[in-house]
């Protein structure tokens, strides 16, 4: 168990819509990160979160946002979803910079984009 | 520039050792660490070694860093069924939680 959790577990949309996806930290995790898991590749880094600010981000487009809030929860917005868009997203969750840097994972949302 | 590589595919006999292989290219990072995905899951922290270190041990796992020729690899010992999973070794960048994940290795092991 590490404590993060996301939700939804899985979901389905089609080609435009938007989605919201949720993560809640683990207490006292104040940076957040968000990755793209396609099928059958690693997760790729979209951004990281700290203090409630965008600390990071990585190769994606800016239909790609996010917040994190007082309580350090995190949610995943992505607009006119594409058919690419179909991955499971992760939620990772850690400490002050500095340390081991060892990043807590959710077990991910499973979005498909029909 | 920022990648890191690894073989797709491991099948090993039960209680064999299993060594997963990884190289990197990103000269900065401070960490390097294995994780392990089971089906539908998330992954999971196995070890991870600092990069001024060249080898880590932890009960049946063991790190091997060779920082000169930036390659990465983990050693399983009597390897178990329960070890079947997609491993992925990343790589921290220096200052930041921004991880560089490899591929993954698929690990089978066969009773």
């Amino acid at each position: 168990e590490t404590g993060v959790t996301q939700s939804p577990t899985h979901l389905i949309k089609t080609r435009g819509q938007q989605v919201t996806l949720r993560c809640s930290s683990q207490s006292g995790h104040n940076t957040v990160s968000w990755y793209q898991q396609a099928l059958g590749q690693g997760p790729q880094f979209i951004f990281q979160y700290y203090r409630e600010e965008e600390n990071g981000r990585g190769n994606f487009p800016p239909r790609f946002s996010g917040l994190q809030f007082p309580n350090y929860s995190s949610e995943l917005n992505v607009n006119a979803l594409e058919l690419d868009d179909s991955a499971l997203y992760l939620c990772a969750t850690s400490g002050e910079l500095g340390n081991t840097g060892e990043l807590f994972f959710g077990e991910g949302s499973r979005l498909t984009v029909l | 520039g920022e990648d890191v590589e690894q073989s797709l595919f491991l099948s090993v006999r039960e209680g064999d050792s299993s060594v997963i292989n990884c190289t990197y290219t990103d000269s900065s990072s401070t960490y390097l660490y294995w994780y392990k995905q089971e089906p539908g899951a998330g992954l999971q922290l196995l070890t991870y070694i600092f990069s001024n270190m060249d080898m880590k041990q932890d009960q049946r796992l063991t790190v091997l860093l060779n920082k000169k020729d930036k390659h990465l690899s983990l050693r399983i010992a009597d390897t178990q069924t329960g070890d079947s999973a997609i491993y992925f070794c990343a790589e921290s960048i220096k200052e930041t939680y921004k991880y560089i994940f490899g591929t993954g290795t698929r690990l089978k092991v066969l009773a």
